[in-house]
């Protein structure tokens, strides 16, 4: 069945260090997206990656499609407290009008 | 003021009751979507609609049921037969068709004893 294989699973780091989650897929992809989800609260849609290789920025956060387009990462610069929750790859699920999301990698910001 | 909304928040129910959870949306999307979400995991779609009168299946759709009735209103109902009900309940909204980003509510907390 379809996977969505997202790393780390959880990732502590101190404010101001870098942190990278990656997504893997096990089928090529159409496109994929970003969701962060905060403590207690919901996912919002963070960006939708379509093209092979595409890199696109938002702030601090730089989001990468990878040339095959089986795989993505999220990139945080010097990561804020602001920047704590749980992110989440989806990819459009086969044969189907929804999408499929990855188990998520829940970040910590240590002031 | 668009958005999602799901009542209650909070629900607390006892073991062998039905419970139905609330989610309307004033976006004007055709689609709409149920998740369930266990402490420290993701989101598994429970069911989906991409049009009035019409629903799919999702992953773990065993002991739920759905109705869309209405463009706006997807209501979910969490029936005795769910062997594991206690989670966290969240609905969502999109423009129809698998490259749209995806709107959610609050959630529904749902707690069954």
């Amino acid at each position: 069945g379809q996977q969505v294989m997202q790393i780390p699973q959880y990732q502590h780091v101190q404010e101001g260090e870098d942190f990278t989650t990656y997504c893997n897929s096990s089928t090529t992809l159409s496109n994929i997206q970003w969701y962060k989800q905060r403590p207690g609260g919901h996912p919002v849609f963070l960006i939708q990656l379509v093209k092979s290789g595409e890199v696109k920025k938002q702030k601090r956060l730089t989001f990468q499609f990878g040339e095959a387009k089986k795989n993505s990462s999220l990139h945080i610069t010097a990561t804020q407290t602001t920047d704590v929750g749980t992110y989440f790859c989806a990819e459009p699920e086969d044969g189907a009008n929804n999408l499929f999301f990855g188990t998520g990698t829940r970040l910590t910001v240590i002031p | 003021d668009g958005g999602i909304t799901q009542s209650p928040k909070y629900l607390f129910r006892k073991e062998g009751q039905n419970v139905t959870l609330s989610c309307e949306q004033n976006l004007n999307h055709d689609a709409m979507y149920w998740y369930r979400q266990d402490p420290g995991q993701g989101l598994r779609l429970i069911y989906y609609s991409q049009i009035v009168n019409d629903f799919q299946k999702g992953d773990i759709a065993e002991g739920y049921s759905v109705s869309r009735e209405k463009k706006e209103s997807f209501p979910l109902t969490v029936t005795s037969a769910q062997k594991n009900p206690t989670a966290f309940y969240l609905c969502a909204s999109s423009i129809a068709g698998r490259l749209y980003e995806q709107y959610f509510g609050p959630g529904t907390r749902l707690t069954v004893t």
